[in-house]
């Protein structure tokens, strides 16, 4: 199957800053991709749908100004968490999937936490 | 609201086969039923998916009922790299990908 990456794997910050999640997908062009997080023993909640050159669809509830997300290529997507604070740690993980894709293929995930 | 109902967790011996039932009763016509399951602390994996007819690969057959109500995804020989969390997930029938619904699933574990 395809491969999808998340850079960093795992990132600790300090209250207030911003950290910048990346998603790439290596062997195909991901025309839609998909941002979940995952708070420890729930499921995954989607947070935005971007596709490439356009701007990210957010679900509701979901802060666009505090969750940025940049999908300027069909191979990368970017997550910038901006003022994070302690209730941004979570799980954050990405897919991407192209038209008529089988499946949507998903990253390893990148672990947050915020001190 | 949810689409699919699935246990909450189900244990089983490793070796043996594990059967996943899933209900969803509101699905509609032009909807796959898609199985999806993550290990912990890593990103879901695909594992299946169907319309209406059985489906096998080489990670596990997928058993559609009649009325496509229910069905039921079997590990043919669960070992211990099964346990997981197994998602059920219905999803349109459309060119694009739209989001995945993600239920709270069935919570696997394989014991020796």
């Amino acid at each position: 199957g395809a491969v999808v990456s998340q850079h960093p794997s795992r990132v600790i910050c300090k209250s207030g800053t911003s950290v910048k999640i990346e998603c790439r997908s290596l062997d195909f062009q991901a025309t839609t991709m998909f941002w979940y997080r995952q708070f420890p023993k729930q499921s995954l909640m989607l947070m935005a749908t971007s596709n490439e050159g356009s701007k990210a669809t957010y679900e509701q509830g979901v802060e666009k100004d505090k969750f940025l997300i940049n999908h300027a290529s069909l191979t990368l997507s970017t997550l910038t968490v901006t003022s994070a604070h302690p209730e941004d740690s979570s799980f954050y993980i990405c897919s991407g999937a192209w038209t008529r894709a089988v499946e949507q293929f998903f990253g390893p995930g990148t672990r947050l936490t915020v001190l | 609201d949810a689409k699919t109902t699935q246990p909450t967790s189900m244990d089983c011996a490793e070796g043996r086969a594990a059967n996943l039932p899933c209900n969803h009763s509101t699905i509609s016509g032009n909807e796959y039923v898609y199985w999806y399951r993550q290990i912990h602390s890593q990103g879901p994996q695909y594992i299946i998916h169907g319309l209406k007819n059985n489906e096998t690969n080489e990670m596990a057959s997928l058993i559609i009922t009649e009325d496509r109500k229910s069905s039921t995804l079997i590990l043919p020989h669960a070992t211990l790299r099964d346990t997981a969390v197994y998602y059920c997930i219905v999803r349109p029938a459309t060119d694009s990908w739209g989001k995945l619904q993600f239920g709270a699933g069935t919570q696997v574990v394989v014991t020796p």
